[in-house]
Formats: structure tokens, C-alpha cells, sequence
């Protein structure tokens, strides 16, 4: 059974602060995406990496593909109040084919 | 291009009723997963169905079943409603996973919110 985990679960910082949260698996991945979900909604995808190593940016927000391809992180660079969300990650071809394996979440809260 | 669509959006049920979902998804898309969450669970896979073809399936009970019509639209049923099924359903298309690495990216629909009492 493949898993995702993420880390932290839950997260509540102040406008204008940094924060990173993680995804780690045991399994191999070819491609791992990340989402945002608001409340009542569903999730929006953010971006897609595939490459180990590799770097995406998006304004305030960059996410990191590991090395061998099973981890990720997702960082946020001063944080507003309208990041505030649950952040999922997900990774596919690790196996299963067709389906995205989901981390449970990171429920982030951004305080004005 | 129009998002992914899901009827109804909010659904209240009874203890050993059935219900129906259903789901539009974006033009062009084969590709249709179900997925149910719960804060507890989070976001559980129900099954995939592409071309009409169920081509994987979730540890759900039999209870929970989908089809896909020729149109790509798609619906699940539960049967004999728990209490425990109460959840935010949601529906996802995408091209055909699997076909490249890019494919896996998945759309959303907004979610019907069924509440069993």
C-alpha cells in the first residue's frame, strides 16, 4: 500500500510569516502534485513536479521534488490570509496505475 | 473551457435510503475518479472509471457503485445509507492518467455534501 504523509498536520501562523510543509513516502513516484482546497470546495490543482531535484515557483509559493523522487516540500514566502487552506499532495505512477495516491493534509491557517 | 460539475451540491438522506451522484466532467476528459472525504479519513479513492470501464477501485463495500456513460458523465450510487457515509463526495477528470506523467494532474468538482441522519 502506498502512503503519503504529510506534515504538519495543522498549522496557524501570522501575515507575513514563513512556513514549509512536508510530504514524504516510501514509494517511488513519477510525478507528485500539489493542491489547495478552501472550505466547501474542491481541491485546485497548484503544480505538477516530475523530476527528482527538480524546483517550481509560483509568486510566494515554491515546491521541491526529492532527489529520488519520493518527498516533497512546499514553501511559503510571507504568508497572506488568502493562502489559508488545506494543502494536499498526491503522487502518481507509484505503482498503481490510473490514480493519484493523497496525503491527508495540511490544514494551514494565515492570521491578519 | 467549463469546470467539472457535480449534482446536487448539498443532499440530506435517511438511514437505508439510496442516493445518486452525478458528475460532468470537463470536455475532453475520459477520465472520471470518485473520491470520498472526511475530516478523519481525508480524501479516500472510491474507483476510476475511464471509457466506461471501471479500471480501479477503492476499499469501499459494494454498497458504493459508479458507471460511466458513452458521454464521459458519470454517476455513483450508494445503497443502504450508514450513518458513517456521511461526506463530502467529490469528482475529479482528467485525460487518461497514466498515459503521460503530466496526465495524472486531476480537476475537481466543488463536492456534493451528503448528510445522512
Amino acid at each position: 500500500t502506498q502512503l503519503l504523509e504529510q506534515s504538519p498536520q495543522f498549522l496557524s501562523i501570522q501575515e507575513g510569516e514563513n512556513l514549509t510543509v512536508y510530504c514524504n513516502s516510501s514509494s517511488v513516484f513519477s510525478s507528485l502534485q500539489w493542491y489547495r482546497q478552501e472550505p466547501g470546495e474542491g481541491p485546485v490543482l497548484l503544480v505538477t513536479v516530475v523530476t527528482g531535484g527538480e524546483v517550481k515557483k509560483l509568486k510566494r509559493l515554491t515546491f521541491q521534488f526529492g532527489d529520488a523522487r519520493k518527498d516533497s516540500s512546499l514553501h511559503i514566502t510571507a504568508a497572506q490570509p488568502g493562502d489559508t487552506g488545506l494543502y494536499l499532495c498526491a503522487g502518481g505512477g507509484g505503482g498503481s496505475n490510473y490514480k493519484l495516491t493523497f496525503g491527508k493534509g495540511t490544514l494551514l491557517t494565515v492570521n491578519p | 473551457k467549463a469546470g467539472v460539475t457535480q449534482t446536487p451540491r448539498y443532499l440530506i438522506k435517511t438511514r437505508g435510503q439510496q442516493v445518486t451522484l452525478s458528475c460532468s466532467p470537463i470536455s475532453g476528459h475520459r477520465s472520471v475518479s470518485w473520491y470520498q472525504q472526511t475530516p478523519g479519513q481525508g480524501l479516500q479513492f472510491l474507483f476510476e472509471y475511464f471509457s466506461e470501464t471501471q479500471r480501479n477501485k477503492g476499499n469501499f463495500p459494494g454498497r458504493f457503485s459508479g458507471r460511466q456513460f458513452s458521454n464521459s458523465r458519470s454517476e455513483m450510487n450508494v445503497s443502504t445509507l450508514e450513518l458513517g457515509d456521511s461526506a463530502l463526495y467529490l469528482c475529479a477528470s482528467s485525460f487518461n492518467p497514466g498515459q503521460t506523467i503530466f496526465s495524472y494532474e486531476q480537476y475537481f468538482g466543488p463536492g456534493t455534501r451528503l448528510t445522512v441522519t
